[in-house]
């Protein structure tokens, strides 16, 4: 069946630093892949996606780029900021009728100022 | 427009009655999914409709969860027999049709069996 592994939490940087979540997937076929993030008090968002090989989804800052090759779906961005802190959850959804998604199971991050 | 919608935001009960929780999609969204989320997990799927009916029931986790979507909009899980292990955050979500599309997520139920 269809799984996807995201490195555990928490992860803790200091404002203007670099980050990467990693997330890699098992899946048949092509699957979809997504990035959501849940803020403190708040419900699951849709962060970015990429439905495709070679794919970049990209939004506030953030990108991830889909490789089939790894079967990874990694999370970057640049320059962190206190209000990026939130639980961060990678997703697949399978090339199949079902449509589930299948999630990893979250990284926190934590940004100080 | 109006987000995806769920009523009500925490329940509490206990073990081994009734519930119903209710979520009301995006409007013009065909597809709607039950997920839950135990605490420090990703969520799970649970049961998704296409119109509808129920496509794929295939994470319910046992007959004494049953949802329904009579009109193909306003979707109810309902869950007999509460147990303790139920207790956990109960997310919908809806999407267009077709395969890619992202699904929007509900702020959730909170359900807290004692």
């Amino acid at each position: 069946g269809n799984s996807v592994t995201q490195m555990e939490g928490p992860v803790t940087l200091s404002e203007e630093a670099f980050l990467t979540i990693n997330c890699t997937y098992t899946a048949t076929g092509y699957p979809s892949l997504f990035w959501y993030v849940q803020y403190p008090g708040e419900g699951l968002q849709l962060l970015l996606k990429a439905t495709k090989a070679d794919d970049k989804g990209s939004n506030k800052g953030f990108e991830a780029t889909y490789r089939k090759e790894t079967t990874s779906f990694h999370l970057e961005k640049g320059s962190v900021q206190v209000s990026d802190s939130a639980v961060y959850f990678c997703a697949l959804k399978g090339n199949n009728a079902g449509n589930m998604l299948t999630f990893g199971g979250g990284t926190r991050l934590m940004v100080k100022p | 427009g109006a987000g995806v919608s769920q009523t009500p935001s925490n329940k509490v009960t206990e073990k081994g009655k009734y519930v119903e929780l209710r979520c009301d999609p995006i409007s013009g969204h065909t597809a709607l999914y039950w997920y839950r989320q135990s605490l420090g997990q990703g969520p799970e799927f649970l049961i998704y409709f296409q119109g509808t009916g129920a496509a794929d029931d295939s994470g319910l986790p046992n007959d004494r969860f049953f949802a329904v979507r009579p009109e193909g909009s306003v979707s109810t899980l309902k869950i007999q027999r509460t147990e303790r292990g139920d207790s956990a955050v109960y997310l919908c979500a809806s999407s267009l049709g077709g395969l890619g599309r992202a699904q929007y997520f509900g702020p959730g139920t909170r359900l807290t069996v004692l």
